[in-house]
């Protein structure tokens, strides 16, 4: 596709389930980012990857969350046992290489209940 | 640790004014700094990026500025339509290459 998609669009959880939340980078963009946003306040950074290189985790809130990428495809965001704190707003981004133009995707609306 | 801080948080015009929005950061150790925009249950959408090499980038009614070693960008929007309300966010790219964003303008432009 021609840009950053995200699935689902929307969900919504039991407090204490797992979620999966996926991100499909622009063809060819080896950067790929998570951001969370939630309601009322700014994007904060959540994890970073590049290429083959170790992931940046230091935006991870806790050992809850976890993010897998496969080469230089598909990422997916793993919350495990869900807060009602996790609720917002899960945006991924690609980009060519560092430091490059950040593109982002629609988001995931997480909801837990 | 750097700190994005835009103001104004909101912002109501009428159509066809000139305006300026304001960004300013902490520390000037950044490698570019990129403007989006944020639509209603939207994700965000890029508008212009400034190499921290770079003084200004212009994109049809847009322009930014970007004066590093003020701590200072501001993005211009001529002639501002309806169309053009949205929430604008602010964001810096350090060494650590995730991006720092601030909280952002909202702008209402009415008819």
């Amino acid at each position: 596709g021609a840009g950053v998609s995200q699935s689902p669009s929307n969900k919504v959880t039991e407090k204490g389930k797992d979620v999966e939340l996926r991100c499909d980078p622009i063809s060819g963009h080896t950067a790929l980012y998570w951001y969370r946003q939630r309601l009322g306040q700014g994007l904060e950074f959540l994890i970073y990857f590049q290429g083959n290189s170790a992931p940046d985790k230091s935006g991870l809130p806790s050992d809850r969350f976890s993010a897998e990428r496969t080469g230089e495809s598909v990422s997916t965001l793993t919350i495990q046992r869900t807060q009602q704190e996790d609720s917002a707003v899960y945006l991924c981004a690609s980009s060519r290489t560092t430091h490059y133009e950040q593109y982002f995707g629609p988001g995931t609306r997480l909801t837990v209940t | 640790k750097q700190e994005v801080t835009q103001i104004p948080a909101a912002l109501s015009v009428p159509e066809g004014e000139n305006l300026v929005l304001n960004c300013s950061f902490t520390d000037s150790a950044i490698y570019n700094l990129q403007w989006f925009r944020q639509d209603p249950g939207k994700g965000l959408t890029s508008l212009l990026l400034i190499q921290s090499s770079q003084r200004e980038q212009t994109s049809g009614r847009l322009n930014a500025s970007l004066d590093k070693s003020s701590g200072r960008s501001t993005l211009y929007i001529a002639a501002s339509q309806p169309g053009d309300s949205a929430t604008y966010l602010c964001a810096v790219c350090e060494a650590g290459t995730a991006l720092i964003f601030g909280k952002g303008t909202t702008l209402s432009v009415s008819s």
